[in-house]
């Protein structure tokens, strides 16, 4: 039972450019969160979806930055015309249903560097 | 005032004593409460739940107290291997997670 896989691990980007971030749950898990850490900082909670649905985004910055979880393939998060003060590591979590915080499983991130 | 304070440390601590960690939070009305401990550039890992009653889990200690509003965690007896950043992390029983800032920890041979 693979666990929460996030791909791909660290990513390079230049100033403007997109970045896409993919995060497959765990088998079973239909809840899907993600996470920011910034450097010397503690996760940050961004967005929360089920399949097709955004559930919470209070996390999410304003602009350039969209999440899904399509009904097929996994959760994405994009980063339009990203800045450096983008670069950080990304964490997604998946967690079944009804078990909320207790449920939590996090992948292994991706870093994101902004050059 | 943040939502939740901690030591950021480090804190060196020779192998086989005990050390202890608080951290404080600002809402009372948080529900349920954790500590996770994240390796240097890995992921973050549940440690344990944190119950009003107190809960211990092996070597590790943890308790809650509403009225002051901190929970602490406690290690005993403490391995190489606990070398990591310890996470205070609570929710509003909803889904999502506040996570402190973390209190590094070395234990040195």
């Amino acid at each position: 039972n693979a666990g929460v896989m996030q791909n791909p691990r660290h990513l390079v980007r230049r100033r403007g450019q997109e970045a896409r971030l993919r995060c497959s749950p765990m088998k079973g898990h239909s809840h899907v969160y993600w996470y920011r850490q910034l450097p010397e900082e503690g996760l940050k909670f961004m967005v929360y979806l089920q399949k097709e649905n955004i559930i919470d985004e209070s996390g999410m910055p304003k602009e350039r930055f969209s999440a899904e979880f399509p009904k097929e393939g996994p959760s994405i998060l994009r980063i339009q015309q990203v800045v450096r003060g983008d670069s950080a590591a990304y964490f997604c979590a998946s967690s079944p249903p009804f078990q909320g915080s207790y449920g939590y499983t996090f992948g292994s991130g991706t870093r994101l560097t902004v050059v | 005032r943040k939502e939740v304070e901690q030591d950021p440390g480090p804190f060196n601590v020779p192998e086989g004593a005990t050390v202890a960690f608080n951290c404080t939070y600002s809402n009372s009305a948080s529900q349920s409460f954790f500590w996770y401990r994240q390796d240097c550039r890995k992921e973050p890992k549940l440690l344990m739940s944190v119950y009003s009653s107190g809960n211990e889990d092996g070597r590790f200690t943890a308790q809650l107290n509403r009225a002051s509003q901190y929970i602490s965690l406690l290690i005993r007896d403490s391995k190489l291997s606990d070398s990591a950043t310890y996470l205070c992390v609570y929710n509003f029983g909803n889904e999502k997670l506040t996570f402190g800032t973390g209190t590094r920890l070395t234990i040195i041979p």
